[in-house]
């Protein structure tokens, strides 16, 4: 079974300050997709971002960037020039293709002015 | 982008009684849904996957016969919750995918379900 974990439970960062949340995880696959979930206080899951584990290239989606370490089961996700409305729940979640999302236990990042 | 909605939003109801939540995919067709359930500043738990036209599978620990999964059609799941008890009380999320193969999971806005 795959597991991910989420090393840091809450974090904060100041507004349009750079904050980075870990995320690693165990597998023995080699093909699968990782994912970054926010989840703001109206609970909607929204994807952040997400990134195939064959791509070398990490996944970049405007101010959200990896850092996809793949031998390390390493998935850190970036937020740069942090907004009040990031503040959220952070999920990361391992996938194996055709299974379900695995998540971990999640980061509450608050943003603050 | 695709729309998964749920309904109903969140619901009261009376022990023992029987709560069915529904999970549908506005703009696409989804051959896979998946049920999860969280609890208060936690993660998301799978519950079971659901594929159009067949049994759902349930993860270990969650009793079949309390949470009835149907997927009857490429658009619709439901969760029913029999003989509800105040420890099923949770939130209940979906999620869609239109093919099995495919990697993107869209999610419902979940069901808040509290059993008096």
């Amino acid at each position: 079974a795959q597991t991910v974990t989420q090393s840091q439970p809450e974090m904060s960062v100041q507004e349009a300050e750079t904050v980075t949340l870990s995320c690693t995880y165990d597998t023995s696959e080699n093909n699968y997709y990782l994912f970054w979930y926010k989840q703001p206080p109206s609970r909607q899951m929204i994807l952040v971002i997400r990134q195939e584990a064959y791509k070398q290239q990490n996944a970049t989606e405007n101010r959200f960037s990896v850092n996809f370490q793949k031998a390390a089961k390493s998935f850190s996700l970036k937020i740069s020039d942090s907004q009040l409305g990031d503040t959220a729940m952070y999920f990361c979640a391992f996938m194996k293709l055709g299974y379900a999302l695995n998540f971990g236990k999640g980061t509450s990042l608050l943003v603050t002015p | 982008g695709a729309v998964v909605s749920q309904h109903p939003s969140r619901v009261i109801c009376k022990s023992g009684t029987s709560v069915k939540i529904e999970c549908r995919s506005l703009d696409f067709q989804a051959t896979t849904m998946f049920w999860y359930r969280q609890f208060p500043k936690k993660s998301l738990m799978l519950m079971a996957t659901s594929n159009e036209g067949s049994k759902a599978t349930y993860e270990q620990g969650v009793e079949k016969d309390k949470f009835l999964i149907n997927h009857a059609s490429l658009t619709l799941s439901t969760l029913t919750v029999t003989s509800a008890h105040p420890e099923d009380s949770s939130f209940y999320i979906c999620s869609a995918k239109r093919t099995a193969s495919t990697d993107t999971q869209y999610f419902g806005p979940g069901t808040r379900l509290t059993v008096l």
